[in-house]
């Protein structure tokens, strides 16, 4: 059974700093999606990384894919308070959306 | 907007009760999913229709029940749920077909509370 795990499961952080939030995996994959989820609100999609050393940036945030360690990450640099929200990584398997969810890091960023 | 919607955002039941949820895209995808968002746990893929087909059924209690009339419109039919099954239920969409590697796009959700 394919397991995906995040952490932290929660993040706080000043504006301004850097930190970086690591999702695992158990089993073979080259699909790896990350989503923002903001309160009471659906999924947005943010990253598709599709092979082994896949990276992506868009502003603030980076995302990685090393599928040989199963491991991918997403790196933020400079927080301000709007990147606060909860973060999922997914591990797709099988049919192309049959996703695999983490449990999500809640990243707050204070003033 | 992600081009899936689902109604009604909110739902308060009876463990008695029957009742649906909606799911509606026109992104033109060909395959619809559920998936239940509970406090404190990973999402849960529940069901996968590819070309109005279920193709995954998660192990759902039978409480649940799927419909897909056509590739635009996936529903979740609801009878003597428990308490516990209250959650978010998320619908999503995906290409499908020979496009694949493609992200799901997501609808805002149906807040389910049993009571």
């Amino acid at each position: 059974e394919l397991k995906v795990e995040q952490n932290p499961l929660f993040l706080s952080m000043q504006e301004g700093k850097n930190y970086t939030i690591y999702c695992n995996y158990s089993t073979t994959s080259d699909r790896l999606y990350w989503y923002r989820q903001d309160p009471g609100k659906s999924l947005e999609s943010l990253f598709v990384l599709l092979s082994n050393g896949a990276v992506k940036q868009e502003g603030r945030l980076m995302a990685s894919l090393d599928t040989k360690a199963r491991l991918s990450t997403l790196h933020i640099t400079a927080a301000v308070h709007d990147l606060s929200a909860t973060y999922f990584c997914a591990v797709g398997t099988g049919t192309a959306s049959k996703l695999t969810f983490g449990t999500g890091t809640r990243l707050q960023v204070t003033l | 907007e992600t081009g899936v919607t689902q109604t009604p955002r909110h739902l308060v039941m009876g463990m008695t009760n029957k009742k649906s949820l909606k799911c509606e895209q026109h992104l033109g995808h060909n395959a619809m999913y559920w998936y239940k968002q509970s406090a404190k746990k990973p999402l849960e893929l529940m069901f996968v229709y590819n070309f109005k087909e279920q193709t995954e059924n998660n192990s759902v209690p039978s409480r649940f029940s799927p419909e897909c009339p056509n590739s635009s419109h996936l529903f979740l039919h609801l009878h003597t749920l428990q308490p516990e099954d209250s959650a978010l239920y998320l619908c999503a969409s995906s290409p499908q077909g020979v496009v694949l590697n493609t992200e799901a796009f997501f609808g805002q959700g149906t807040r389910l509370t049993v009571v």
